[in-house]
């Protein structure tokens, strides 16, 4: 079945960088964009920006430009998502979602979410 | 790129109707999705392009639109509806995926 796994959690000292991963089975990678998602402690959903599998191609949210990363590797079909300069801000649950193109539009895979904690 | 309005809360008794909205100016020319999230799981989807219900999705959610508002409502509300829900659309000019604030549903 349809799969996004994602890494397991993270605890980071502010000022370093966090790196997440999002492993997908059970269709073709690089037929879906793959987006990344945020949820900070008791907070709403907040899009951060899409991967395209296929290309490499990549389109960030204005408010993380220049701070977040994304990539992917599609011999093990993962995306990847880099967060520099983390702040106690960056305090979140880091989702990856993707649209399976049966619910067109819809995202309808979402990895589990990886936590990440940013404490000095 | 724009925002989407929801009310922070909505308060119904169980077998009752909720009706949770959401507002935002390209809502007529963009679809709009739904996504339920119970605390400690990942969203789902429960409504696509306005008023679609995907499989698995029980009929009680329904999905309705109506210039710059689109609604999501859930009739004969079970105790289990209780969550967060999220309306979602795009910004055209990025193209930006946007989410509104989320409303609770509180099942009295």
């Amino acid at each position: 079945q349809v799969q996004l796994v994602q890494s397991g959690a993270e605890v980071k000292k502010p000022g370093t960088s966090v790196k997440v991963s999002c492993k997908a089975s059970g269709y073709t990678f690089t037929d879906s964009y793959m987006h990344w998602v945020r949820q900070a402690p008791g907070q709403g959903l907040e899009w951060m920006g899409w991967i395209n599998p296929n290309s490499g191609g990549t389109n960030y949210a204005q408010k993380f430009q220049g701070r977040v990363t994304m990539t992917r590797d599609t011999s093990i079909s993962t995306a990847f998502m880099e967060v520099s300069r983390l702040t106690s801000d960056d305090t979140a649950v880091y989702y990856c979602a993707a649209r399976s193109g049966t619910y067109p539009g819809a995202f309808d895979m979402w990895g589990q979410g990886t936590m990440v904690t940013v404490s000095s | 790129s724009y925002e989407l309005t929801q009310p922070p809360s909505v308060s119904v008794s169980p077998g009752q109707t909720a009706r949770i909205t959401c507002s935002g100016d390209p809502l007529p020319k963009q679809f709009a999705y739904w996504y339920q999230q119970k605390p400690g799981q990942a969203p789902v989807m429960v409504i696509y392009k306005d008023t679609e219900r995907p499989s698995g999705i029980p009929e009680r959610f329904s999905g309705s639109s109506s210039g710059t508002t689109v609604t999501l409502t859930i009739s004969g509300v079970q105790a289990e509806d209780e969550a967060d829900y999220y309306c979602q659309s795009v910004d055209s000019s990025g193209p930006y995926v946007v989410f509104g604030g989320g409303t609770k549903l509180t099942v009295l």
